[in-house]
């Protein structure tokens, strides 16, 4: 079956610190790879995508991601955490796969909390 | 502004009462769905649609209907709403080509009591 992990419910980082939140992936072929962030009450929003190209793609609000298609992973970074940085982030994964085609199969999201 | 937009944004009811959160999206996509969202699982799709009377169940369909008579508009019906139909949800519409993401509305958050 598809699937999407994010191996750790929470990340703490310092403000100021790099930050990492980990994505690694399960699915046939060659999907299309997103990052969303959810703050408080509110809805996703669209941080970044791979489509194909270079493997360090770059988002908003400073953040970049790299894929890697050896180790299905698809890692969120940022080089300079800030306070407001603090929410809920989940990476998901569309087709084209078997079933992927109409939706996002998303993992099951990663706190981050960034301590001043 | 190109947003897309659920109402209402909380919604508290008694099992069994029928309920509708409505969803209109204003950038003329195409591609329409709903999600769940409940702690631990992320988010799981419950119906999709690909145009105007075109519609599909995702993951986890049971206990929802859902139309699409327009193609801005994208309704979630509960007939029969049951506790375990507890959760967030999501709305969201992405345009037709192959490598777009989703865009999602604000979220319904429903309590079913």
């Amino acid at each position: 079956a598809q699937s999407v992990a994010q191996p750790e419910d929470q990340v703490n980082v310092a403000e100021g610190n790099p930050l990492t939140v980990k994505c690694t992936y399960s699915v046939s072929g060659n999907p299309y790879l997103f990052w969303y962030v959810q703050y408080p009450n509110r809805g996703l929003q669209f941080l970044l995508k791979y489509i194909t190209g270079d493997n360090l793609v770059k988002g908003s609000y400073g953040f970049e991601a790299e894929f890697n298609k050896s180790q299905t992973s698809f890692h969120l970074k940022k080089p300079s955490a800030l306070v407001s940085d603090s929410a809920l982030y989940f990476c998901a994964v569309r087709g084209p796969f078997s079933g992927g085609y109409n939706k996002l199969i998303f993992g099951a999201g990663t706190r981050l909390a960034v301590h001043p | 502004e190109a947003q897309v937009t659920q109402n209402p944004r909380y919604l508290i009811t008694v099992t069994g009462k029928k309920l509708t959160v409505t969803c209109s999206q204003n950038m003329n996509h195409e591609y329409m769905s709903w999600y769940r969202q409940d702690p631990g699982l992320g988010l799981r799709q419950i119906y999709y649609s690909m145009n105007v009377e075109v519609t599909d169940k995702g993951d986890v369909p049971e206990g929802y209907k859902v139309s699409r008579k327009e193609k801005r508009n994208f309704p979630l019906i509960l007939e029969s709403p049951s506790p375990n139909q507890t959760s967030l949800y999501f709305c969201a519409s992405r345009d037709s080509g192959a490598a777009h993401g989703y865009t999602f509305g604000s979220g319904t958050r429903l309590t079913v009591v």
